[in-house]
């Protein structure tokens, strides 16, 4: 039983280019949270998804940044137009129902902006 | 806004010590309190949670202590191990989506 999965685990982008990060829930978790840890710091939650809705998206930035969980197919986030600032590790986690007691987290992905 | 505070942000221990996280918030409505572990180029991975109507929580090594009037909670790792070293978090929820995360403690378990 995988658990979740996220890739890339290293992306590296130009300033202004586009980064997509793919995140695949655990088998059943049809609820989908993503955070961003910059270094020295804390996990800070961007946004919830279940299946092709966004819940809660109050922790996510108001430009460039936008997430998705389709009917079929991994939880994408994407952010136009990088800035060096958007440097960080980013944290996908599932869970099998609603809320964030039960969350399982994937190994991330390290977004290096140049 | 910070909303919960960690404690220290790097910690040493030797081999059989007691290593102690802090952690202070500041809601009173956080009902829930988890710490998770993370070893590097892993997730963080939950470890131990604790309910406000308890004041303490063990699993194996691993205690919890809950002081609710004081708004502190602190983790508790007995006979310390190499293999402990890691990243704590700790970690304060409500019911819903929001889970607001410490900075983090860094832990070194000196062989």
């Amino acid at each position: 039983n995988a658990g979740v999965m996220q890739n890339p685990r290293h992306l590296v982008r130009r300033r202004g280019q586009e980064a997509r990060l793919r995140c695949s829930p655990m088998k059943g978790h049809s609820h989908v949270y993503w955070y961003r840890q910059l270094p020295e710091e804390g996990l800070k939650f961007m946004v919830y998804l279940q299946k092709e809705n966004i819940i809660d998206e109050s922790g996510m930035p108001k430009e460039r940044f936008s997430a998705e969980f389709p009917k079929e197919g991994p939880s994408i986030l994407r952010i136009q137009q990088v800035v060096r600032g958007d440097s960080a590790a980013y944290f996908c986690a599932s869970s099998p129902t609603k809320g964030v007691r039960k969350l399982f987290f994937g190994s991330g992905t390290q977004l290096s902006v140049l | 806004q910070q909303q919960v505070k960690q404690s220290p942000q790097s910690l040493i221990v030797q081999k059989g010590g007691i290593s102690i996280i802090n952690c202070a918030y500041e809601n009173t409505a956080f009902d829930y309190f988890p710490w998770y572990q993370q070893f590097p180029g892993k997730g963080p991975a939950l470890l131990i949670a604790i309910r406000p109507d308890v004041s303490e929580k063990k699993e194996g090594r691993f205690t919890i202590s809950f002081n609710k009037s004081a708004k502190q909670f602190s983790l508790h790792i007995m006979d310390s191990q190499p293999g402990d070293s890691a990243t704590y978090f700790c970690a304060a929820s409500m019911t819903g989506n929001d889970m607001r995360f410490g900075a983090g403690t860094r832990l070194t378990v000196k062989p």
